[in-house]
């Protein structure tokens, strides 16, 4: 069975820009999670959707705003570049929805370089 | 919610079984105990999770303590490729709407030729 497939990898963006990033859970997977990872924070959650309906949202600005797909793929959009935003962006899909007894399958991320 | 406290470094020999702990002294009864490794440069692996029970897979196993303030995860055969960062996290139902999912700072495991 194929992970949870993130694109692009890496990404090098400008301040000020505006940038999306694709998540695609792996099959029959309808819950889709998005994290940020820095050095600094650690590991902070974006928000979480399910049957294309955001459930939950982190404390990011609205800057940060995601979508989901009939077909479960997701798609996050940060707008306004800051260089603070510069991370490993990570997406994650569990398979009972956003449930503490099912474990998050992480894709391997996309890197963004925000110069 | 529960803070984990791990070691910040182990080394193990090639072989022998990795065993690693982890502390969650202030887990309360609905929190699930996680474990996930990152390899640089790849997203969060999921290992294993249990609740009150020890648990086992494919690629390890779960022992938590009857009073459930610690728990070790095991590999039984350590190889190169376990060579990771080893994250021990707990999962709360008092989380659900805004979950912080602090991974913390694990444990590097070194697995020694």
């Amino acid at each position: 069975k194929a992970g949870v497939t993130q694109t692009p990898r890496y990404l090098i963006k400008t301040r000020g820009q505006q940038v999306t990033l694709s998540c695609s859970p792996i099959s029959g997977h309808r819950s889709v999670s998005w994290y940020q990872q820095t050095p600094g924070q650690g590991l902070q959650f974006l928000f979480e959707y399910f049957s294309e309906t955001q459930r939950n949202k982190g404390n990011f600005p609205g800057r940060f705003s995601g979508r989901q797909f009939s077909n479960s793929r997701s798609e996050m959009n940060v707008s306004t570049l800051e260089l603070g935003d510069s991370a490993l962006y990570l997406c994650a899909s569990s398979p009972l929805g956003y449930s503490y007894n099912s474990p998050l399958h992480f894709g391997n991320g996309t890197r963004l370089t925000v110069t | 919610d529960a803070k984990t406290t791990q070691p910040p470094s182990m080394d193990c020999a090639e072989g022998r079984a990795a065993n690693l702990p982890c502390n969650h002294s202030t887990i309360s009864g609905n929190e699930y105990v996680y474990w996930y490794r990152q390899i640089h440069s790849q997203g969060p692996q999921y290992i294993i999770h249990g609740l009150k029970n020890n648990e086992t897979n494919e690629m390890a196993s779960l022992i938590i303590t009857e009073d459930r303030k610690s728990s070790t995860l095991i590999l039984p055969h350590a190889t190169l490729r376990d060579t990771a960062v080893y994250y021990c996290i707990v999962r709360a139902e008092s989380n659900f709407g805004n979950e912080k999912l602090t991974f913390g700072t694990g444990t590097r495991l070194t697995i020694i030729p």
